[in-house]
């Protein structure tokens, strides 16, 4: 089993749409959660970071963890073209190491 | 300010040459990152640097050698690579080693021929 699963999609969804990405995880040792987009040949972009359960917002997004349910999900309102992109969830133990990756979904707005 | 920056953009190199590819950031932080990105797959770590140190080799061939030669530069020499070391190489950073938000740069395209 890997230690994060994310499903790699593609997802299409119409603009104005909620979005709805996932990622679960194995290891409970893990305490930090990141969520990045990815734009072709381009860096990833860091959107949200948390580090306990609960809710977290900014603007049109909202990142949503459940450590009791190893679960992580992020949330795109009103949804846009340029939204359109890979994101990639990302998790450290808190550790010497580097950050764990879903294989990240490939998203895709129609406008 | 969150940013990283990497030079070149771009890179061809050849399975003799030698190239170096630099990183560089001025947020303060003092753990350093390489991931080596192929295509439609999550990035994947190479080294880790905490504190101008290496802390972390992910069983990298020795054809890949780091550097930090100050806590705000991370340099990869390349030597000998084979085409299947081409990718997107990306490096990022975060404030300290542990737990914290890292930040990433746009990365060097390297294509070895």
């Amino acid at each position: 089993q890997k230690e994060v699963e994310q499903d790699p999609g593609p997802l299409s969804v119409p603009e104005g749409a909620i979005v709805s990405l996932n990622c679960t995880y194995s290891n409970s040792a893990f305490q930090y959660f990141m969520w990045y987009r990815q734009y072709s040949r381009k860096g990833p972009e860091l959107l949200m970071y948390t580090y306990s359960s609960g809710n977290k917002e900014d603007g049109r997004f909202t990142a949503q963890v459940d450590k009791s349910s190893k679960y992580i999900s992020l949330f795109i309102r009103d949804s846009q073209p340029s939204d359109s992109a890979t994101y990639l969830c990302a998790i450290s133990g808190g550790g010497a190491d580097g950050l764990t990756f879903g294989k990240g979904t490939h998203l895709i707005i129609q406008p | 300010d969150t940013e990283v920056t990497q030079t070149p953009k771009h890179l061809v190199m050849g399975m003799t040459n030698k190239k170096s590819l630099k990183c560089e950031q001025h947020m303060g932080h003092r753990a350093m990152y390489w991931y080596k990105q192929k295509a439609k797959k999550p990035p994947e770590l190479m080294f880790v640097y905490s504190y101008e140190k290496l802390s972390i080799n992910e069983s990298v061939p020795s054809r890949f050698s780091p550097e930090c030669p100050n806590s705000s530069l991370l340099n990869l020499h390349l030597h000998a690579l084979q085409p299947e070391d081409s990718a997107l190489y990306l490096c990022a950073s975060s404030q300290v080693l542990q737990g914290d938000e890292q930040y990433f740069g746009p990365g060097t395209r390297l294509t070895v021929t």
